[in-house]
């Protein structure tokens, strides 16, 4: 399995700003992806990151509210731009371990915006 | 498309009952099953999954799943529960395909008394 570190692990926000959050993977994977959890809700696909490509994002999330890079095979960060109260969530990032059925996860990002 | 249904979104036993918790899902494609827990403050692990093969499949603490086609679910039982098994619990249905996605359920929040 992949061990993945993300940062920060909370942050309490201000409406109007935004957050950059950082996931950190211990061996090269092709593909990232982003997930959204909202309050006492289920996981919520944000969009995929390869490397070399532009993200892919499904549908009811846009690239400037939610820019995504993904510089290089074991890195990607993921932006919440311009934070409403409605952002306030956990955001996970996950990858595919190598037999490339399995998803894992990070420890998450808890966002709270005030 | 894909789906994912679970029945309950809590459930409570006493330490030592039996813990079932039902997921169904609906897949175009033979579907890969998974079943992810997320403790309190912490990101998602992996508990088990089915993949091809078996179709009763063992976990890690004490959990296993059977995957039945014919009613088309994946329950997740647990013999005797522990205290520490308080968790929220997600059942996850990916197609199988390099761009197909990781589908959850709404979750389900397992309390155990004593």
């Amino acid at each position: 399995s992949a061990v993945i570190s993300q940062k920060p692990s909370r942050d309490i926000c201000q409406r109007g700003t935004s957050l950059t959050i950082q996931c950190q993977v211990d061996s090269q994977v092709t593909m990232m992806f982003w997930y959204r959890q909202q309050p006492g809700q289920s996981l919520t696909l944000i969009a995929t990151a390869n490397q070399g490509s532009e993200a892919t994002y499904e549908s009811g999330f846009v690239i400037d509210k939610f820019p995504i890079s993904r510089p290089n095979l074991t890195f990607s960060t993921l932006t919440v731009s311009n934070m409403s109260p409605e952002d306030s969530s956990i955001y996970l990032c996950s990858v595919k371990g190598q037999g490339g059925e399995t998803q894992y996860f990070g420890p998450g990002t808890r966002l709270l915006v005030l | 498309a894909q789906s994912v249904t679970q029945l309950g979104s809590h459930v409570s036993v006493s330490e030592g009952a039996l813990v079932l918790l039902r997921c169904n899902y609906s897949s175009s494609v033979p579907p890969y099953l998974f079943w992810y827990v997320q403790y309190p403050n912490q990101g998602l692990q992996l508990l088990l999954k089915y993949t091809t093969g078996a179709t009763l499949v063992k976990g890690i603490n004490g959990f296993e799943a059977e995957f039945k086609k014919s009613e088309t679910s994946f329950h997740l039982t647990k013999p005797s529960a522990h205290m520490s098994d308080a968790a929220e619990y997600f059942c996850a249905v990916w197609g199988g395909t390099s761009y197909g996605k990781l589908t959850f359920g709404q979750g389900t929040i397992l309390t155990v008394h004593p």
